[in-house]
């Protein structure tokens, strides 16, 4: 099985600022990776897949990035409503598997 | 709007069995393959399994062949998750999911909490 690895695990930030976390696959996924947002009560929203192609609906200030086996979630401008667990998962062979998940806190 | 809301997680000694439903709503539950997810308490996801449109097609993690089955009733728009001789790493919040043929997973469900402890 493919391996993912986010980083950091956590991370504390500001409204108004920018973040990265970061995601590492065992081997080569080509550019199909998909991030999720987790927030306690709500169910589990998908942001990106393959890489950077934004979900129906994803804030523009959500950008994906990367191919291979590095990966980027890049949250510019942050809002209060970002703030919560983000999961990578990879989406280029069988079994899909996921990350560790980072959870973004506010400052 | 898309709905997906699971039910039937309960607590279950080890070695008896369960099973999850998922009520699905909005959109043609016919056209979707569909998968269930699960999350075991402060840990991260993990997928369990899939069923194709049909349900002719099913597929599994390693740790849960032989006893889990998922199946479909396209008729009620409901999938489901037959659980068999549980153990205490089964123990997680199980997500309903509609799962894209590229292999993510679009929409999921709150999800539903299975405790497997004697």
């Amino acid at each position: 099985d493919v391996q993912m690895t986010q980083s950091p695990s956590n991370l504390a930030a500001s409204p108004g600022e920018s973040v990265s976390i970061n995601c590492k696959a065992s081997k080569s996924i080509s550019k199909y990776l998909a991030w999720y947002q987790q927030k306690p009560g709500k169910a589990n929203k998908l942001l990106i897949y393959s890489g950077s192609t934004l979900q129906s609906g994803t804030p523009s200030r959500f950008s994906g990035s990367g191919s291979g086996t590095d990966f980027t979630l890049t949250i510019r401008n942050l809002e209060p409503e970002d703030f919560g667990l983000y999961y990578c998962q990879q989406h280029n062979e069988y079994p899909p598997t996921f990350g560790g998940g980072t959870k973004l806190e506010l400052k | 709007e898309v709905q997906l809301v699971e039910s039937g997680g309960v607590l279950v000694q080890p070695g008896r069995s369960m099973k999850l439903s998922c009520a699905a709503s909005g959109f043609t539950f016919s056209s979707f393959p569909m998968a269930w997810v699960r999350q075991a308490p402060t840990k991260g996801l993990e997928w369990v399994a899939t069923i194709s449109t049909s349900g002719g097609s099913t597929y599994y993690r390693d740790s849960v062949k032989g006893r889990f089955t998922i199946s479909r009733d396209n008729a009620k728009s409901t999938l489901y998750l037959q659980m068999d001789s549980l153990r205490s790493e089964d123990t997680a919040t199980y997500y309903c999911t509609i799962y894209n043929n590229y292999r993510w997973f679009a929409y999921w469900g709150q999800g539903t909490l299975v405790t497997v402890s004697s």
